[in-house]
């Protein structure tokens, strides 16, 4: 396993569509996160789940934005009806558990969404 | 509210120095703190994680520090290359049942010039 996969890497779209992003995890990973980062900033986070139990979301998930991971392996992130201030990368990241090293997240490529 | 502030916002050096990114944060009540290193366009890459009972950690030239009464981490980086050219990033982890979500500084930009 060589580590956290996004696809795509890269989507253009025009305003209104909707969109669908992938997350693969390193596999004996059990939680999976995923952030959102705009150019300049750090990234913010949007939402984790632990195997397929979705324990936490932020402001910034809006009715919008749904993300699932059906069998607690691989995650979707889908946001619909697209608007130019949706533009970022999009970012998963992936941890072994809660307990000490292994809390430790590691991130995948990013996908970088531009809404034209 | 947990805020993280990383300062300076970039930074310059010459090949050779050894150099200090600090990161501050204003809830003392972490769970670990995380270290990571992004290049232009790309994802996060970790670097350390030092558990809040932990003062700190190494791995090569890196060097993290934890002092969590102050709310402060330093990265010290020992004879720098221009390889370390990238954007430093620091993530603090809350204490609670979840230990979810990180939240990040905006990070430092570090340019080490051959």
């Amino acid at each position: 396993d060589t580590g956290v996969s996004q696809d795509p890497r890269h989507k253009i779209t025009k305003r209104g569509q909707n969109v669908t992003f992938r997350c693969d995890p390193i596999s004996e990973h059990n939680r999976l996160y995923w952030y959102r980062q705009t150019l300049g900033q750090g990234p913010e986070f949007l939402t984790y789940f632990q195997n397929e139990a979705q324990l936490e979301k932020s402001r910034l998930l809006s009715d919008r934005f749904s993300a699932e991971r059906p069998k607690g392996s691989f995650s979707t992130l889908e946001i619909q009806r697209t608007e130019q201030g949706d533009s970022a990368m999009y970012l998963c990241a992936s941890s072994l558990g809660a307990g000490g090293p292994g809390n430790e997240q590691f991130f995948g490529p990013g996908t970088r969404l531009t809404v034209l | 509210k947990q805020e993280v502030t990383q300062i300076p916002a970039a930074l310059s050096v010459p090949e050779g120095e050894n150099l200090v990114l600090n990161c501050s944060f204003t809830d003392s009540a972490i769970y670990n703190l995380q270290w990571f290193r992004q290049d232009p366009g790309k994802g996060l890459t970790s670097l350390l994680l030092i558990q809040s009972s932990q003062r700190e950690q190494t791995s090569g030239r890196l060097n993290a520090s934890l002092d969590k009464s102050s709310g402060r981490s330093t990265l010290y980086i020992a004879a720098s290359q221009p390889g370390d050219s990238a954007t430093y990033l620091c993530a603090v982890r809350r204490l609670n049942t979840n230990a979810g979500k990180s939240t990040f500084g905006d990070g430092t930009t570090l340019t080490v010039k051959p």
